[in-house]
């Protein structure tokens, strides 16, 4: 069973300060992987998607990739309150019969 | 461009009853997908179609759900008779082409609360 894990939290940060989510995986064949921001109630929408292995940054967003310890980041800089919300990790295999694997999410708060 | 759009937004039913959900996807999305979403967890894909073909319908309990993309665009998904733990938001999302590393973009969700 490929599986996607990450902490539940909630994970509190303060304001202006850098939120860092982590989720571990469990199939090493996993090439693509992505970051979904969901607010409560709402659909999921991607924030970032990152391929190859290190860092990849957009704007306040920067996904890590470790694929030799199975292992992709989310670090958010200059944390907002509108920052708050659960935050999807999800992977998918090489073709297009690999279907995408959600975790749990975890749920970030930003305190003021 | 619209966003992908189902309906009804909300539906509550008894168990035992049959309910059926719309998605329209992003036009020119060739791949379009059904998801679960029991609170607390991650969306889980049902079925994934490319264009009207299905690729992978391996987690849909097909004893009592259904999904149909007849004309390659629009899709229903149905559950008959719905069980106490078929409550969930079931999510549609579309894609371009479907291949793995293509955006997935969401729709509103259908919640569905079975009594």
């Amino acid at each position: 069973q490929k599986e996607v894990e990450q902490n539940s939290g909630p994970l509190s940060v303060p304001e202006g300060a850098i939120a860092s989510l982590n989720c571990t995986y469990s199939d090493r064949g996993s090439q693509s992987f992505f970051w979904y921001r969901q607010y409560s109630g709402k659909s999921p929408e991607l924030i970032m998607s990152i391929y190859s292995n290190g860092d990849k940054e957009d704007g306040r967003f920067t996904a890590q990739l470790n694929k030799a310890s199975q292992y992709v980041s989310l670090l958010i800089r200059d944390s907002q309150p509108s920052d708050s919300a659960t935050y999807l990790c999800a992977v998918t295999g090489y073709s297009s019969a690999s279907k995408i694997i959600f975790g749990s999410g975890t749920r970030l708060s930003i305190r003021p | 461009e619209a966003g992908v759009a189902q309906s009804p937004r909300y539906k509550i039913i008894e168990k035992r009853q049959s309910v059926a959900f719309w998605c329209n996807p992003i036009s020119g999305h060739a791949t379009l997908y059904w998801y679960q979403q029991i609170l607390g967890q991650g969306p889980k894909l049902l079925i994934q179609f490319q264009n009207n073909g299905v690729v992978d319908d391996s987690q849909l309990p097909k004893d009592r759900f259904s999904a149909e993309r007849l004309k390659g665009v629009d899709s229903t998904l149905k559950i008959q008779p719905a069980k106490l733990e078929d409550s969930a938001v079931y999510l549609c999302a579309s894609s371009r082409r479907g291949a793995s590393s293509d955006t997935q973009y969401f729709g509103p969700g259908t919640r569905l609360t079975v009594l």
